[in-house]
Parts: C-alpha cells; structure tokens; sequence
C-alpha cells in the first residue's frame, strides 16, 4: 500500500506556543488529505478536508484559527496548533488519498501540552 | 450523533474464543470499510464491503453487509493475541470523507 509519513511521533510542548505537525504522501500525489484527532480509547473525529492549493473545510465545531492547516503541495500538508492549551494535548492522525482511492493514514502524532 | 453505531464498546476475552463486532445506522450506505487501529498508530484498511448481504473472509475473520446496506458485523474466530485493537467502521461520504463509527476495543488475553 501507499505510504503516508506523520513527523513528530511525539511532542511536547509549554502552553501557549504553537506546534507544527507535517503529513507527507511518500509514493504517490494526495489531492485530498484530511486531519482526525482521537481522544483516548476513543474513534477518530475529522477534523478538516484539505486540497492542495485550496483552502481547508473544517468541521463543525473546529476552530480553524486554532487548527491552522497548509496544503502546499499534493505531497505535503501540515497543521499548526496554535497557543497550544492542555486541553489540545491529544492524539492526530492525517490521512492521505488519490481520486477515488482509498484512504491511507499516517502513523499519527501524540501531542502533550504542558 | 453518530451515524455509525458500534457495539459492543469494549470486549475482552480469551486466546481462541470467537467474537462479533457490530456497526449499525439507521442510514443506507454504498459501501462500508472497517478498519484495525493499534495504539498509538494509525488505522488500517481491513476490508471494504459493497453489495448488500455481502461476506467477505480475510482468514479468521469475516466481515457481512447487511442486505439493506444499514449496518455490518465482523466476526473473530478463535482470537489470538495479535487481533488486540481497535476495530473502526466506516463509510465515505460527501467530499471523499472518511467518518468513523464509535470504535469497539479488543482485548485478546492468553
């Protein structure tokens, strides 16, 4: 299957700074990625639908001033979480997929938000 | 409200017991997928079903689509070890979205 990189695994970081997680599609080109935070022993909630050179959709109920995410290519797209809080601290994964492919995930980043 | 329903939430059993997760909605559907998640990774594609009454066999588990395209089980046969995780439903709506049921834990002990 297609490969799709998440970079940090993990990360920690003092509350009020931002963080920066990146979603890389490794072999193939993305049109449409999107981003999912999992609470613990819970299921995955979207969070966004990004296209590449278009602005994200968010979700109802998500802030996109807090979640800030950048498409810039159909390999990358990141998402900025800004002046992290604790409450923030979670698991976010983003998943990658080609027209009418299935979809393809990364191995997710772990945020703490001390 | 979430438009896929799992049950049971939390299932915890022992090496070689056979199990069935269930994902129901009171929607219709064109396909649905399911999907294993072990912690702290992301999900994996298990199968997708389309055609209603559909079964479809991946070794010891076996996945069915309901006839009216509502709802799908998969079921376990003697679990091992290594079926521990989180068992997902889901479907593709609008805009190629990926939207996740309510997730069923396994816990598969020796």
């Amino acid at each position: 299957g297609a490969v799709v990189s998440q970079h940090p695994s993990r990360v920690i970081c003092k509350s009020g700074t931002s963080v920066k997680i990146e979603c890389r599609s490794l072999d193939f080109q993305a049109t449409t990625m999107f981003w999912y935070r999992q609470f613990p022993k819970k299921s995955l909630m979207l969070m966004a639908t990004s296209n590449e050179g278009s602005k994200a959709t968010y979700e109802q109920g998500v802030e996109k001033d807090k979640f800030l995410i950048n498409h810039a290519s159909l390999t990358l797209s990141t998402l900025t979480v800004t002046s992290a809080h604790p409450e923030d601290s979670s698991f976010y994964i983003c998943s990658a997929r080609r027209l009418r492919t299935e979809a393809f995930f990364g191995q997710g980043t772990r945020l703490t938000v001390v | 409200t979430q438009l896929l329903e799992q049950s049971p939430q939390f299932l915890s059993i022992q090496e070689g017991e056979n199990l069935t997760v269930y994902c129901n909605s009171s929607s219709v559907f064109s396909s649905l997928q399911w999907y294993r998640q072990e912690p702290g990774e992301g999900p994996v594609l298990l199968v997708t079903v389309v055609t209603g009454g559909e079964v479809k066999k991946l070794k010891r588990l076996t996945f069915q689509f309901g006839d009216a395209r509502k709802d799908s089980s998969l079921h376990i046969t003697a679990a091992q070890p290594g079926d521990t995780g989180l068992y997902l439903c889901a479907f593709t709506g609008t805009a190629s979205k990926l939207t996740f049921g309510t997730g069923t834990r396994l816990q598969v002990t020796l």
